[in-house]
């Protein structure tokens, strides 16, 4: 199985600050099979991300998706009230398996 | 647009049965992948089970293999999860979740909370 890790577990920053997720995973993920998610509370996931680096219909432009191998990134250039949520990473090369998640709240 | 529709989530004992239905629009159903993907309270994302477009392949994660069938009626533009055998650890949300290809999760339903209580 390839574990996802994620870091940090909780980001606290401000709205309008650049914001920056990571997520590492155990086997190589080749073909950069990677996929982030936001989840709201009491909300299901949001497709960001896929392909680590191709943004989903609708989403806004300050989310971008970078990385190969094993490591990878989020980064929501500048922070909007409605982004404060949970991001997970999903590879889906192998098994699905997902990150822990990383919770953005505001500072 | 894409709407999946959970259903079927109740509060049951251990060594019980439950059928999950998801009902799928908005897109072409019998051409696409589908999953079933659970969070417990408070937890992450773990992935159960996939069944292709045509359903003549199913994928289960270890942890519900032998207990949970996935199944599909493509007349009918759902999906289905049969939980037999439900154990405490079993107890989650369980998002309806329609595949991409390659496999990223597109669109997902608002979910049916299965909750075990003895």
């Amino acid at each position: 199985e390839n574990v996802l890790t994620q870091s940090p577990g909780t980001l606290s920053l401000s709205p309008g600050e650049r914001a920056t997720l990571s997520c590492r995973a155990s086997q190589t993920v080749s073909s950069s099979y990677l996929a982030w998610y936001q989840q709201r509370p009491g909300q299901a996931p949001r497709l960001l991300i896929y392909g680590a680096s191709s943004r989903a219909t609708g989403i806004p432009d300050r989310f971008s998706g970078s990385g190969s191998g094993t490591d990878f990134t989020l980064t929501i250039s500048r922070l909007e009230p409605e982004d404060f949520a949970v991001y997970f990473c999903h590879q889906y090369e192998t098994t699905h398996t997902f990150g822990q998640g990383t919770r953005l709240e505001i500072k | 647009e894409v709407q999946l529709s959970e259903s079927g989530g109740d509060l049951v004992q251990p060594g019980v049965s439950l059928r999950l239905s998801c009902a799928a629009s908005g897109f072409t159903f019998n051409t696409y992948a589908m999953s079933w993907v659970r969070q417990a309270p408070g937890r992450g994302l773990e992935w159960v089970s996939a069944i292709s477009s045509s359903g003549d392949a199913t994928y289960y994660a270890d942890s519900v293999k032998g207990r949970f069938i996935i199944s599909r009626d493509n007349s009918r533009n759902t999906v289905y999860l049969q939980m037999n055998s439900l154990r405490a650890e079993d107890t989650a949300k369980y998002y309806c979740a329609k595949e991409a290809s390659p496999p990223y999760f597109d669109h997902w339903g608002q979910g049916t909370l299965v909750t075990l209580s003895s």
